[in-house]
């Protein structure tokens, strides 16, 4: 079993709905929860950086994190042709270096 | 500001032979991870270097290594190719401190192994 896992989709939704992404894993020691975009001939960029549980929100994103359920979330409002990527979710424990473990991504499509 | 870059972009490499692929991190970042990126799947660490030294290593073998410069660019070394080393090598910087957590990606190496 992965430690993360994530559905690698493809997703496709029309332009302006909300889209909601998943991952779920498998260590508890994992303490940061990260959310990064993957352009097509892209490294990911960061979109999203939660520590423990909770929400997050930064414009038309919101990131959850649920501990107690091993299972983290992404959701995009009003989404655009220019969301059209694949999403990575990527953790990592509290120790002092920065290993990340991701999930294997998931590929959304908005079409107009 | 010029982000992490990576060279070269793409090149193609015959089972058995070697590649070094090369980073230049993000200005003001001490810290270069490097992952690598099978077709359809998530990164893999591979190692991280810090101070010229590497910290820390994911599970890759031996033929894995590479090594960090005084000016923090990096170098990572495969050798003894196989066809299963076909894949996107990404280059990560960030800085030391509560900024860790925060990883700038290259563009990416696509190494193509016949």
């Amino acid at each position: 079993q992965k430690e993360v896992e994530q559905d690698p989709g493809p997703l496709s939704v029309p332009e302006g709905a909300i889209v909601s992404l998943n991952c779920t894993y498998s260590n508890s020691a994992f303490q940061y929860f990260m959310w990064y975009r993957q352009y097509s001939r892209k490294g990911p960029e960061l979109l999203m950086y939660t520590y423990s549980s909770g929400n997050k929100e930064d414009g038309r994103f919101t990131a959850q994190v649920d501990k107690s359920s091993k299972y983290i979330s992404l959701f995009i409002r009003d989404s655009q042709p220019s969301d059209s990527a694949t999403y990575l979710c990527a953790m990592r424990g509290s120790g002092g270096y920065n290993k990340l473990i991701f999930g294997a991504g998931t590929r959304l499509a908005v079409h107009p | 500001d010029a982000g992490v870059t990576q060279s070269p972009t793409h090149l193609i490499k015959t089972r058995g032979q070697q590649v070094t692929l090369r980073c230049s991190p993000k200005s003001g970042h001490d810290t270069v991870s490097w992952y690598q990126q099978a077709l359809g799947q998530g990164p893999q660490f591979i190692f991280q270097y810090y101070e010229e030294e590497e910290r820390q290593r994911g599970n890759f073998p031996d033929r894995f290594s590479g090594h960090q410069f005084p000016n923090y660019s990096s170098e990572l070394n495969v050798n003894a190719l196989l066809l299963g080393d076909s894949a996107l090598y990404l280059c990560a910087s960030s800085p030391q401190g509560l900024g860790a957590n925060v990883l700038t990606f290259g563009a990416g190496s696509r190494l193509t192994v016949l």
